[in-house]
C-alpha cells in the first residue's frame, strides 16, 4: 500500500518570497508522483509530474519539484510566489505497475500568499 | 476540447435517500476515476472504470457503486445516504495512451441533511 504525507497543512508566505511545500511518500513498489493544485470551488489541475528520468521537474508557471528516492520525498518549490498562487496543493502517488487510475493523495497544503 | 463535466454541481439530500452523480469525460478519454473529498479524510479514491468495466475500487462500503456507459460517460450512485457522505465528489478522466495525468472535473458538492 502507498501513503502520502504533506507535512504542512498551511503555509503563509509574503508575495515574491520563496516557498517549499513538503511531500513524503511511503511505498513498497515504484511509484509515479504528481502535484495538483486546487483553486476555491474548482477541481484539481495538474501542476507537474515525475514518471522517470531527470529527478527535477518543472511546470510552466515557475514551480519545480525534485524526486528524492532515498528520502522518499517530492517537495514542491517556487523561488518567488505571486498572490495568484494562493490555493491548496496536493501531492499524489500511484503505483507505477498498476493502471495509474487510482491516485493516493496527501491531505493537502493551503498556500496563502500575502501582499 | 471541452473539459470534464459533472452534473449536478450541487445537491442536497436527506439521510436514507439515494443519489446519482454524472460525469462526462473529455472526448476520446476512456478511463474515468471517482474521488471523494472531505475536510477530514481529504481526497480518497472511490473507483476507476475503463471500457464499462471497473478496474480498481477504493475502500468504501458497498453503498457506493458506479458504472460506465459505452460512450465513456460514468455515473456513481450512493444508496442509503449518511451524514458522513457529505462531500465534494470529483470525477477525472484520462485517455489511457501510456502513462498520463488525470483531468479533473469541477466536482459535485453533495450535502446530506
Amino acid at each position: 500500500a502507498q501513503s502520502v504525507t504533506q507535512l504542512d497543512s498551511q503555509v503563509p508566505v509574503f508575495e515574491e518570497a520563496p516557498v517549499e511545500l513538503r511531500c513524503n511518500y511511503s511505498s513498497s513498489v515504484s511509484v509515479y508522483l504528481f502535484w495538483y493544485v486546487q483553486y476555491p470551488n474548482q477541481g484539481l489541475q495538474l501542476l507537474l509530474k515525475y514518471l522517470s528520468g531527470s529527478t527535477l521537474v518543472e511546470s510552466i508557471n515557475g514551480f519545480e519539484a525534485e524526486f528524492n528516492k532515498s528520502q522518499t520525498s517530492f517537495h514542491l518549490r517556487k523561488p518567488s510566489v505571486h498572490i495568484s498562487d494562493t490555493a491548496e496543493y496536493f501531492c499524489a502517488v500511484t503505483p507505477a505497475g498498476g493502471s495509474q487510475g487510482n491516485l493516493i493523495f496527501g491531505k493537502g497544503t493551503k498556500l496563502s500568499v500575502k501582499p | 476540447k471541452a473539459g470534464v463535466t459533472q452534473t449536478p454541481r450541487y445537491l442536497i439530500k436527506t439521510r436514507g435517500q439515494q443519489v446519482t452523480l454524472s460525469c462526462s469525460p473529455i472526448s476520446g478519454h476512456r478511463s474515468v476515476s471517482w474521488y471523494q473529498q472531505t475536510p477530514g479524510q481529504g481526497l480518497q479514491f472511490l473507483f476507476e472504470y475503463f471500457s464499462e468495466t471497473q478496474r480498481n475500487k477504493g475502500n468504501f462500503p458497498g453503498r457506493f457503486s458506479g458504472r460506465q456507459f459505452s460512450n465513456s460517460r460514468s455515473e456513481m450512485n450512493v444508496s442509503t445516504l449518511e451524514l458522513g457522505d457529505s462531500a465534494l465528489y470529483l470525477c477525472a478522466s484520462r485517455p489511457l495512451a501510456g502513462v498520463n495525468e488525470q483531468f479533473f472535473g469541477p466536482g459535485t458538492r453533495l450535502t446530506v441533511l
